[in-house]
């Protein structure tokens, strides 16, 4: 009963390096979504993916990249990490875009 | 203005109490509305969604939707220790579009 599923948790980067967050999801959802949590700011979702073979931006994509590799995964990408990216990264599913969304538990990614 | 905004708090009740917790949203078109439990270092866990005006009840959680007031409320009844924890409010502006509040800090005392 996994849920979403995300690795890695924890991640320390040097300004500049390149990164892959990955995000699994074994409910079958259609939709999968990136946020991102900073203090103070709440949660802003980076970008979509409302079915398999679609992506979308959301408030806040410039200096990621994603990929919706199947139904099942959909993974985040960090070109060139600068430290303003430092953050804790949630990864959620849903059934449906007017639907509630499940999340995993995070990747904790700081940027030096 | 923010799409979504709530209190920051923290809010603190005692325990047996009911805590009230309150969001604003700004898009008049929005028709999905969630209240998402966060632990502190851990994910949000949704505990209730509303979708049409009026009260929503699930044990001890009641949501209250006032479309044409925009604005939704979480009550939760009998306060208890373990109920302490951020409330984020959030708000679907269009398909797959979720904006959430900067949260609200409930704290629970014994």
């Amino acid at each position: 009963n996994a849920g979403v599923t995300q690795t890695p948790k924890f991640q320390v980067l040097k300004t500049g390096q390149s990164m892959t967050l990955q995000c699994a999801q074994d409910m079958n959802h259609n939709s999968m979504y990136w946020y991102r949590q900073d203090p103070g700011m709440g949660l802003r979702l980076i970008y979509y993916s409302a079915s398999e073979g679609t992506t979308d931006k959301g408030e806040v994509p410039n200096g990621y990249n994603v990929s919706r590799l199947n139904k099942r995964e959909f993974s985040l990408r960090l070109e060139s990490a600068a430290p303003s990216q430092t953050s804790v990264y949630f990864c959620a599913s849903g059934d449906r875009g007017n639907q509630p969304q499940h999340f995993g538990d995070g990747t904790r990614l700081s940027i030096l | 203005q923010k799409e979504v905004e709530q209190n920051s708090g923290p809010l603190s009740v005692p325990e047996g109490a009911i805590a009230s917790l309150n969001c604003t949203y700004s898009d008049r078109v929005s028709q999905s509305f969630f209240w998402y439990r966060q632990y502190s270092g851990k994910s949000p866990e949704l505990i209730m969604s509303i979708y049409s005006n009026g009260d929503k009840e699930d044990g001890r959680f009641t949501a209250q939707l006032n479309k044409a007031s925009q604005y939704v409320s979480l009550l939760i009844r009998d306060s208890q220790p373990s109920d302490s924890a951020t409330y984020l409010c959030a708000v679907i502006i269009r398909n797959n579009d979720m904006r959430f509040g900067a949260g609200t800090r409930l704290t629970v005392k014994p």
